[in-house]
């Protein structure tokens, strides 16, 4: 069981916004201030789209943007598009007491 | 542009051992830190280890604590993965990837190298 819980599933239709969490218990677990997001297609290897909550690499759309409040970090992708369907995971640095740990998973359906 | 090419999987027998290579090629491995991740059939992601640049430090995975070793020669830009006593819950696709420099996300990822344990 992950220490970060995201949604197994999410859905929407083209041109949509959809909003994926990931949520965590204390920040004594999760470190809230480098949570970073990735985009696994089936088959293929995983690809990072935001880092540090909410800066995207080089090359990444701007339609996916991140954010924080509280215990719970947030991707959203505005403007869906059919290649969107994918998998994606949450994954936080590590703090006092863990390591780097991953989310469960959330997969993303465009209608 | 950044590479990383896992090589050595494949089928071992359990408590067995494997070793997984890791070629990175388009930047100065020897600046980045370097993690392995896998993941299990139908699974999620799994961090394993993490080595830092000039491989003084070393962190696991509760789960491959004692069994598994990350190495790296810098000279010949390569990571390595060995895995000792084998388990049948360690099959997965073991990912090679990189650190991002200054930070604590994993910016390139390589393809993966399956790792089935059965007998």
């Amino acid at each position: 069981q992950s220490a970060l819980t995201q949604p197994a599933s999410v859905s929407g239709s083209p041109g949509q916004s959809i909003t994926i969490s990931c949520t965590g218990p204390s920040s004594d677990v999760v470190n809230y201030n480098y949570v970073s997001w990735y985009q696994q297609h089936p088959g293929e290897a995983p690809k990072l789209m935001i880092y540090d909550v909410n800066k995207r690499p080089s090359g990444v759309s701007n339609r996916f943007s991140g954010s924080k409040s509280g215990n719970t970090a947030s991707l959203t992708i505005s403007g869906l598009q059919a290649e969107d369907e994918a998998d994606y995971y949450c994954s936080s640095s590590p703090t006092s007491s863990t390591l780097w740990v991953f989310g469960g998973g959330t997969k993303l359906t465009v209608l | 542009q950044v590479q990383l090419v896992e090589s050595g999987g494949g089928v071992v027998q359990p408590g067995r051992s494997l070793r997984l290579s890791c070629a990175a090629s388009g930047f100065a491995f020897s600046d980045y830190g370097m993690h392995w991740v896998r993941q299990a059939p139908g699974q999620g992601l799994e961090w394993v280890a993490i080595i830092w640049s000039d491989g003084h430090k070393k962190f696991y995975a509760d789960s491959v604590e004692g069994r598994f070793t990350i190495s790296r020669d810098n000279s010949k830009n390569t990571l390595y993965l060995h895995m000792n006593s084998l388990r049948a819950e360690d099959t997965a696709v073991y990912y090679c990837t990189r650190r991002t420099y200054g930070g604590n996300s994993f910016d390139y990822w390589g393809q993966g190298a399956l790792v089935t344990v059965s007998s």
